[in-house]
């Protein structure tokens, strides 16, 4: 099972940030956060990931809370091609875990 | 360049058919995955193989088989196949080898675009 918590759906203005929450509260310490995304009909293409310090690149920031329970995937800019279904996922690799995706939250910007 | 290539995009048979998906990648990963993804459902693992040998196997049916032949290059055959297995199948590659540690970066999985399976 996912170990992660979304809500179900989010709107977005385009031009404005939009904020995507997630719930990971029985995160361990050497479990890492993911975000991958998937447009309409199209594979999942990685986003950002982070263990517990804050992280941009040129796609997204993610911010990790201090107890790790819980993190935000920032998109500073949402554009109409930003609409797609959000996942974050927990995820350890160097065993046996494998990449669990939950439900996700679908994202829709609008104009 | 992180490009998957997954063939053919849409693919219609009949359940006595025997198929193959394919799937290629040229960033010397050494690790690709097979996904089986139902509409409005999440991707959910089939298979992974690291370093050309199968390292997992989700209790997938014997009617689908991977296969490996090279560190570029992934099948999925498929025989007998019934209409509950349309789905969209995802192929995916990341550069380190199966149940290794190392960069974080490294574990990054790169999606294709997928097949569309429909099994009339």
């Amino acid at each position: 099972d996912a170990k992660t918590t979304q809500p179900t759906s989010m709107d977005c203005a385009e031009g404005r940030a939009a904020n995507l929450p997630c719930n990971h509260s029985t995160i361990s310490g050497n479990e890492y956060v993911y975000w991958y995304r998937q447009i309409h009909s199209q594979g999942p293409q990685y986003i950002i990931h982070g263990l517990k310090n804050n992280e941009t690149n040129e796609m997204a920031s993610l911010i990790i809370t201090e107890d790790r329970k819980s993190s935000t995937l920032i998109l500073p800019h949402a554009t109409l091609r930003d609409t797609a279904v959000y996942y974050c996922i927990v995820y350890f690799k160097g065993g046996s875990e494998k990449l669990v995706f939950g439900k996700g939250t679908k994202l829709t910007v609008n104009p | 360049d992180t490009e998957v290539t997954q063939t053919p995009k849409h693919l219609v048979m009949g359940m006595t058919n025997k198929k193959s998906l394919k799937c290629e990648q040229h960033m010397g990963h050494r690790a690709m995955y097979w996904y089986k993804q139902k509409a409005k459902k999440p991707p959910e693992l089939m298979f992974v193989y690291s370093y050309e040998k199968l390292s997992i196997n989700e209790s997938v049916p014997s009617r689908f088989s991977p296969e490996c032949p090279n560190s570029s290059l992934l099948n999925l055959h498929l025989h007998a196949l019934q209409p509950e297995d349309s789905a969209l199948y995802l192929c995916a590659s990341s550069q380190q080898g199966w149940g290794t540690s190392g960069s974080r970066a490294k574990n990054i999985q790169y999606f294709g675009a997928g097949t569309r399976l429909s099994v009339l």
